[in-house]
C-alpha cells in the first residue's frame, strides 16, 4: 500500500479512442504530479498541481489533458494519442510547504496504444 | 535543463556482494533521493538527504549527500535475491525543481 493509488492498472486502447487514468492519495499532501516512464529513458515531468492549481506542464502536447478536482483526486485525459505514447504513467504526490519533501508515487498504469 | 548523471546504468552481482552506485551532475542541489522500483510498480523512496555531508542508513543500505553538493552514493551491503530493481537518484535544486537519474538496474545471481 503505497498511500497512492492508480486506477486502471493496465489499459490498451486504440489511437481515436478516449479514456481516462485516475490517481487518488490518502497521503494528505497538496501537490500531485503526472509523470511518464518510457524504456530507456528518465522519469519524464509532465504536469504540476499544487493545491488544485496547475503550476507546471512541461511542453506536453494537447492530447494529454489533465484536471485536479481536489488535493486528493489527479486525472489525465487522453484522446486521439500515437503509438509513442505507450509507457508507464506515474502518478506521485508531495507536501510542498515542507520544503523539498520527497515524491511518493502510485504504481503507475501501464498504457498501451495500438 | 539540470542532468544527473547515474552509474552504472546496470549491474550484474553475486548474492552477498556489495554494491555501489551514484548520481553526479554539474550543478548544485538542495536534496538527494534515493528510490527503488521492482518490476511493475512504482518507485519507492529509500533514503531522503538534506544536508551536504551527511551519511544516512537504512538497514544494509547507506547513502551519502556529497560535500560538494553536486553528488551522491548509493550502497547496498550483503546484497539479496530482493534487491533485484532499478534504483534511482533524485535531487530538488535550489528552485524545488526535481530532477531524476536514469537509473541503475541491478540483478543478483543466488
Amino acid at each position: 500500500e503505497t498511500g497512492v493509488t492508480q486506477t486502471p492498472r493496465h489499459l490498451v486502447m486504440g489511437m481515436t479512442n478516449k479514456k481516462s487514468l485516475k490517481c487518488e492519495q490518502h497521503l494528505g499532501h497538496n501537490a500531485m504530479y503526472w509523470y511518464k516512464q518510457s524504456a530507456k529513458k528518465p522519469l519524464e515531468l509532465m504536469f504540476v498541481y499544487n493545491f488544485k492549481e496547475q503550476t507546471e506542464n512541461n511542453s506536453v502536447p494537447s492530447r494529454f489533458s489533465p484536471e485536479c478536482p481536489n488535493s486528493s483526486h489527479l486525472f489525465l485525459h487522453l484522446h486521439t494519442l500515437q503509438p509513442e505514447d505507450s509507457a508507464l504513467y506515474l502518478c506521485a504526490s508531495s507536501q510542498k510547504n515542507r520544503g523539498n519533501s520527497p515524491l511518493h508515487f502510485g504504481n503507475g498504469t501501464r498504457l498501451t496504444v495500438t | 535543463g539540470q542532468q544527473l548523471n547515474q552509474s552504472p546504468q546496470s549491474m550484474f552481482i553475486q548474492e552477498g556482494e556489495d554494491v555501489s552506485m551514484n548520481c553526479t551532475s554539474s550543478s548544485i542541489f538542495n536534496t538527494w533521493l534515493w528510490y527503488k522500483q521492482d518490476p511493475g510498480e512504482g518507485p519507492v523512496l529509500l533514503i531522503a538527504l538534506y544536508k551536504a555531508g551527511e551519511l544516512t542508513s537504512n538497514g544494509r543500505l547507506t547513502a551519502q549527500f556529497g560535500i560538494t553538493r553536486k553528488d551522491s552514493f548509493l550502497n547496498i551491503s550483503a546484497s539479496i535475491p530482493s534487491d533485484v530493481g532499478i534504483y534511482f537518484c533524485a535531487g530538488h535544486n535550489a528552485g524545488n525543481m526535481l530532477t531524476f537519474g536514469g537509473g541503475t538496474r541491478l540483478m543478483v545471481k543466488p
